[in-house]
């Protein structure tokens, strides 16, 4: 356990409906990542917030997708109107300032 | 565009022998560099990392080299266990973003 929480561990739902995942950090870690995983290949950087501060955010991702880190404490990342395409396990990692990426378990989304 | 290439899907290796991971990137610009290791159903843990200015970081079992000129790195697991057999990822960080490879599952044989 490294201490960051994601919830739901799935989610299934059909495709055209919204989700919303959380993530939990590492209470004293001042820097959150997203990340999305596919079958066979590495995890892939969505985005990530110094603190509340969205600080940059992957030209790849559609503006279906949005996340947020209210006061700098958990985050979370919204897809509206799921396409099959957004079925992946999406990570959540968060560190303090050095280089190591603390993950959590991940959400395995799956759109019907 | 893969900056961060890891060109050998699987490896496997007798256990008790040495393995070694390969790993090569595209941006000089990188400055530190990372190795994770992912079991199924978890999220990645880190292994070891490296700063872009050294060339070699010990920890345990496990060995990062890194060649700049090549823009290269390697993984060495030496002794090999049974718990090594995962998949392994190299990363490397540029302005706060880290950047992952597809990976190389690694299998122990007994």
């Amino acid at each position: 356990d490294t201490g960051v929480s994601q919830n739901p561990r799935h989610k299934i739902t059909k495709r055209g409906q919204n989700v919303t995942f959380r993530c939990d950090p590492i209470s004293e870690h001042n820097r959150l990542y997203w990340y999305r995983q596919t079958l066979g290949q590495g995890p892939e950087f969505l985005t990530y917030f110094q603190n509340e501060a969205q600080l940059e955010k992957s030209r790849l991702l559609s503006d279906r997708f949005s996340a947020e880190r209210p006061k700098g404490s958990f985050s979370t990342l919204e897809i509206q109107r799921t396409e099959q395409g957004d079925s992946a396990m999406y990570l959540c990692a968060t560190t303090g300032g050095l280089e190591k990426l603390f993950f959590g378990s991940g959400t395995q989304l799956s759109v019907l | 565009d893969q900056q961060v290439k890891q060109n050998s899907p699987s490896l496997s290796v007798q256990e008790g022998r040495i393995s070694i991971l390969n790993c090569d990137y595209t941006n000089s610009m990188f400055d530190y560099f990372l190795w994770y290791k992912k079991y199924p159903a978890e999220g990645p843990t880190f292994l070891i990392s490296i700063s872009s200015i050294k060339d070699k970081n010990e920890d345990g079992r496990f060995t990062v080299f890194l060649n700049k000129s090549a823009k290269h790195l390697s993984l060495h697991i030496v002794p090999s266990q049974p718990g090594d057999s995962a998949v392994y990822f190299c990363a490397a960080r540029i302005d706060g973003k880290i950047i992952f490879g597809k990976g190389t599952r690694l299998h122990i044989l007994p």
